[in-house]
């Protein structure tokens, strides 16, 4: 079974638009940690926003929060007033343990910001 | 300068060549990592470099070799690959995770590999 699931292959949303990527996981470890990046055509992967299990609100950075629904198992990113340079490839990645080295990648979602 | 660095960007190499990726961080981490990118797959986490330690080893097959001088540095050596080996080929590097990090990655831009 995936242990990293993004439904969404690709989005297209209207500038100034909020938009959310959808991510659920998996896993039976108690503790964990769950990380979204952004990857622009350039190719270089940016940490966007860190949540932890243990964490008991949600994680927010700027226009970037994430809807973290521990009983689901989903940890949805959502970006407010999308900007053009928000188009991009999405990442959603998942580290069980607290020591473990090995992150568990979704496939992602492409992103495309209409104007 | 930026935090990691990898050169060269893009490289064309036949099956029998010999080439080497390099990674350089300025972020005084303590981790470093060979990740490879296909069309269409997650990424595939290759090597784990930590405190100069090579610490996992994902089933890569030998024609890939990596080397960590030390903190700063990580090599990726290519030899007699093949085209399915064609890729984009990240670093990354972070501080040790564990309680008091959560060891988010910082990565480079890539290296674009091409195999004919």
């Amino acid at each position: 079974a995936q242990k990293i699931t993004q439904t969404q292959p690709g989005m297209f949303v209207q500038e100034k638009e909020a938009v959310t990527l959808d991510c659920t996981y998996d896993t039976s470890d108690p503790s964990y940690g769950l990380f979204w990046y952004k990857q622009p055509s350039s190719g270089e992967m940016i940490f966007l926003i860190y949540q932890g299990s243990y964490d008991q609100q949600n994680a927010t950075e700027g226009r970037y929060s994430l809807n973290f629904q521990k009983a689901r198992k989903s940890a949805n990113l959502v970006i407010s007033a999308s900007q053009l340079g928000d188009s991009a490839m999405y990442f959603c990645a998942m580290r069980e343990g607290d020591s473990n080295y090995q992150l568990i990648w979704g496939a992602g979602t492409k992103l495309i910001i209409k104007p | 300068e930026t935090g990691v660095t990898q050169t060269p960007r893009h490289l064309v190499m036949g099956m029998t060549n010999k080439k080497s990726l390099k990674c350089e961080q300025h972020l005084g981490h303590n981790a470093m990592y060979w990740y490879k990118q296909s069309a269409k797959k997650p990424l595939e986490l290759m090597f784990v470099y930590s405190l100069e330690e090579r610490v996992e080893n994902n089933s890569v097959p030998s024609r890939f070799s990596p080397e960590c001088p030390n903190s700063s540095h990580l090599f990726l050596h290519l030899h007699t690959l093949q085209p399915e080996d064609s890729a984009l080929y990240l670093c990354a590097s972070s501080f040790l995770p564990g309680l008091d990090d959560t060891g988010e990655l910082f990565f480079g831009e890539g290296s674009r590999l091409t195999v004919l």
